[in-house]
């Protein structure tokens, strides 16, 4: 039962590199979401879609692109790393309920 | 702004006695509280959640406490167990735009024998 899957789980990254954290999920939910984790800080919300083709931004979007072309894949794009894209981040889903079930995260760096 | 706060970053508490997570929010609109837990090297988990309809839910060791006067919840964990340590996350929402789930800063629990 694998819920919530993200890869990669670390990366390093140069400044002005580009990459796609992958996020995908097999409980059949509408609703994903992508959050960052600074170091002592809440889970702010990047991006969000309620379903296949819609997306949304979040609390802290700049920098950062998501496409929804199938209800079970939901990937970021970092265009141009910079320093302060150095973070945790997670992905969501979400079914009818409230809850949200979370992958177990990428850490990722850029020097 | 942080519209939710966790004051207290970290909590030691011996085996078996009370643990008691504070969380205290700003925003008069939220109607939905949700605690998540994080183990190290994990994503967040779902733990318990409470509606402003409640001031009150149970769910086993848990309980979460709703004061909507004072703006403020509590996570109450009776007994706590080792298994227990990790990091608490209070998370507030409007239940119209539950998309829109504003976190704490979160809480390190430790539980000691």
């Amino acid at each position: 039962n694998a819920g919530v899957t993200q890869t990669p789980k670390f990366r390093i990254l140069k400044i002005g590199q580009s990459m796609t954290l992958q996020c995908a999920q097999d409980m059949n939910h509408n609703y994903m979401y992508w959050y960052r984790q600074d170091p002592g800080m809440g889970l702010k919300l990047i991006y969000y879609s309620v379903g296949a083709g819609i997306t949304d931004k979040g609390e802290v979007p700049n920098g950062y692109n998501v496409s929804r072309s199938t209800t079970e894949d939901f990937p970021l794009r970092l265009e141009l790393a910079a320093p302060s894209q150095t973070s945790v981040y997670f992905c969501a889903s979400r079914g009818l309920g409230e809850k949200l079930f979370f992958g177990s995260g990428t850490q990722l760096s850029v020097l | 702004d942080q519209q939710v706060k966790q004051n207290s970053p970290s909590l030691s508490v011996q085996e078996g006695r009370i643990s008691i997570l504070n969380c205290d929010y700003t925003n008069s609109m939220f109607d939905y509280f949700l605690w998540y837990k994080k183990y190290p090297a994990e994503g967040p988990t779902f733990l318990i959640s409470i509606s402003s309809i409640k001031d009150k839910n149970e769910d086993g060791r848990f309980t979460v406490f709703l004061n909507k006067s004072a703006k403020h919840l509590s996570l109450h964990i009776v007994p706590s167990q080792p298994g227990d340590s990790a990091v608490y996350f209070c998370a507030a929402s409007v239940r119209a735009n539950t998309d829109k789930l504003i976190f704490g800063t979160g809480t390190r629990l430790q539980v000691f024998p």
